[in-house]
């Protein structure tokens, strides 16, 4: 159990345009996920926190109106690069917590993001 | 505030030797203690973690940690390293009543097992 999956595992897009990332606990519910980016040969920072039903947390310097979250059912959150930019190529990983005693937070095989 | 520290960019170390991956944090309170290991554009797979119990924590692939409250530590251990133990491997940690926070990752350790 506690498997979370992201799609698509990879993209590739020209500068300028919008790219949607899912996030899906399939066989729990999270109430919670976290979405985090990781830049070659280093650690994952953390970008927001999404919570089902209301907006999302963000990380400070991380630009709200670019990195759109929606956390819509508690088995999906979709993370939306708006206009993007070669900057943004990264690797982008979510996880979603489980609750129960010790909240544990499980984790998507991440995303890798090409821009142009 | 919440942090890992895993002082050593890169370990290197002969196949069949034993390995050992440093990892010390900051919580406050009791911590949840945890490692993952990522290999080259792969998400992250968990090896162990320790919640409460026995400070020794033993988990996937022969790998196991000691948790050391006193030094605050949580160091990643193997009796004899694979080639295929190569990778990057990842500390963190989240106070164990610290509610909606999300786990803090170390900076990583690189992982070379030389044959």
């Amino acid at each position: 159990g506690a498997v979370v999956s992201q799609h698509p595992s990879w993209v590739i897009c020209k500068s300028g345009t919008s790219v949607k990332i899912e996030c899906r606990s399939l066989d729990f519910q999270a109430t919670t996920m976290f979405w985090y980016r990781q830049f070659p040969k280093q650690s994952l920072m953390l970008m927001a926190t999404s919570n089902e039903g209301s907006k999302a947390t963000y990380e400070q310097g991380v630009e709200k109106d670019k990195f759109l979250i929606n956390h819509a059912s508690l088995t999906l959150s979709t993370l939306t690069v708006t206009s993007a930019h070669p900057e943004d190529s990264s690797f982008y990983i979510c996880s979603a917590r489980r609750q129960g005693e010790t909240n544990e937070q499980f984790f998507g095989p991440g995303t890798r993001l090409t821009v142009l | 505030a919440q942090s890992v520290a895993q002082p050593e960019d890169q370990v290197n170390v002969a196949e069949g030797n034993p390995l050992t991956v440093k990892c010390t944090y900051s919580v406050s309170g009791n911590p949840y203690l945890f490692w993952y290991v990522q290999y080259p554009n792969r998400g992250l797979q968990f090896l162990l973690k320790y919640i409460t119990g026995d400070n020794l924590v033993k988990g996937s692939y022969g790998f196991e940690a000691e948790f050391n409250k006193s030094q605050t530590s949580f160091h990643l251990k193997k009796p004899s390293a694979l080639v295929s133990d190569s990778a990057l491997y990842f500390c963190a940690v989240r106070g164990a009543y610290s509610g909606n926070t999300p786990l803090v990752f170390g900076k990583g350790t690189r992982l070379s097992v030389i044959a």
